[in-house]
Order: C-alpha cells, then sequence, then structure tokens
C-alpha cells in the first residue's frame, strides 16, 4: 500500500491557468511532507512542511500542510510553459529518508 | 551554485556486468544518498551514507550493491553483476544534516542493462 498518494496522475492546462496538485500521506512516524519538481533529470527541492497551516510561498508556487486530515496541496499560479514538469510529493518518517508519491505529471500549453 | 555532478550521465552494460556509478556529492554536505527511478515508477530509497558507513539501506539494496567514499569528494555505487531489471536511473543525493531533511539530487545516471 502506498504511503504517499497524489493527485491527479497527470494534469493538462493552458499558460495562465492556476492549478492545485494534491498529496496525502500516511501518520505513522511523520516528520516533514517535501515538494520536488522534476524536469527532465533531477528532481529538484521547492519546499518542505513541518507545521500545519502555515502556507511556504515561492514566486507563483505556494504549499500548505494539513496534519489533522494528513494532506498537502501544491499551489501554481498563472502557470506557464516552463512549469511543465513531474511533481514530486514526499514524506519523511523516523529515518528522514523520504518516502514518495507517483508524481502529478502537469502539462502547460501556451 | 553548488551542485550534486553525476557521471556517467548514460551507462551502457551488459548483464552480469559490474558497473560503478559516481557522484560528487556538494562539498560541505555529510550525508549521502542513491535512489533508483525504473521507468514510469516511483524514485526508490537505496542506501544512506554518512560518516564513512552505511546509516540506512532499503530491501532494494541487497548483496549486488555496494557504496564506498574512496576519496575526500567522490561517492559510489557499485552493481556487482547487473540484472536487466537493475535498468533505472540512479540518482545521487546529498544533504548538509540528516534532520535538515532536504536532499540535493544530480542529474541522475540512466543504467541500461542489456
Amino acid at each position: 500500500e502506498d504511503k504517499v498518494v497524489q493527485s491527479p496522475l497527470s494534469l493538462v492546462v493552458h499558460e495562465g491557468d492556476t492549478v492545485t496538485l494534491n498529496c496525502s500521506y500516511e501518520v505513522t512516524n511523520f516528520r516533514s511532507l517535501l515538494w520536488y519538481k522534476q524536469e527532465k533529470k533531477a528532481p529538484t527541492f521547492l519546499f518542505m512542511l513541518t507545521s500545519s497551516g502555515i502556507e511556504k510561498k515561492s514566486g507563483r508556487l505556494s504549499s500548505i500542510l494539513d496534519k489533522k486530515e494528513l494532506f498537502s496541496i501544491l499551489n501554481i499560479t498563472a502557470t506557464q510553459t516552463g512549469d511543465s514538469a513531474v511533481y514530486l510529493c514526499a514524506r519523511s518518517g523516523g529515518s528522514y529518508i523520504p518516502t514518495f508519491g507517483r508524481g502529478t505529471s502537469l502539462i502547460v500549453h501556451p | 551554485e553548488p551542485e550534486v555532478t553525476q557521471t556517467p550521465s548514460h551507462q551502457v552494460t551488459q548483464m552480469g556486468q559490474e558497473v560503478i556509478l559516481r557522484c560528487v556529492p556538494i562539498s560541505n554536505h555529510l550525508y549521502f544518498y542513491w535512489y533508483r527511478q525504473i521507468l514510469g515508477q516511483k524514485v526508490e530509497f537505496l542506501v544512506s551514507f554518512y560518516n564513512n558507513e552505511i546509516s540506512e539501506k532499503s530491501e532494494i539494496f541487497d548483496d549486488q550493491f555496494s557504496v564506498e567514499r574512496p576519496d575526500g569528494s567522490n561517492f559510489t555505487l557499485k552493481i556487482r553483476s547487473t540484472k536487466l531489471e537493475d535498468s533505472a536511473m540512479y540518482f545521487c543525493a546529498s544533504s548538509v544534516l540528516r534532520e535538515k531533511n532536504i536532499q540535493y539530487f544530480g542529474a541522475g545516471t540512466r543504467l541500461s542493462v542489456l
């Protein structure tokens, strides 16, 4: 059974749209929730969330964690073609090793 | 900006051969990791390394795998006798401290076992 479940699996939007990516996780020994962006190759770190209800923001991207409902969302406003990527959610537990979800593939059309 | 570098970017090998994948972690980082991603699947943890020894490993990291830090900068993953199912993208990552939890990934080595 997956410990990190992401939805949707894929998303196709047009430039300027706002998207919300979802991630739900298992609570066992939870330490943090991480978001990565994976373009052609390496996952690139976006956010680390440890506290509930505190939004983290970087430009057009923002993310928030709900530790009661065990989920996180990643929002991207005014999407651009350069946002096209697979967005990975990962949770870390007692060992600090992240367990990754399958990712959401985002395609932004011009 | 400092980055994790991996070589080669693509390695093709015959089944049963040994391969060594190389990584240069970010210089002030103390924890090093290997992950793999089979095409179309999740990123999976293989092993973490600290203070010249393995600190954790997954079930995937069996006896055919080994890691080494042969000098002050390189971190290697050796696969002794490759199998077809070892074909995957292998990512190296490093972090300042384990507790910091933010791991920085290299661009990966695509291993193709024929």
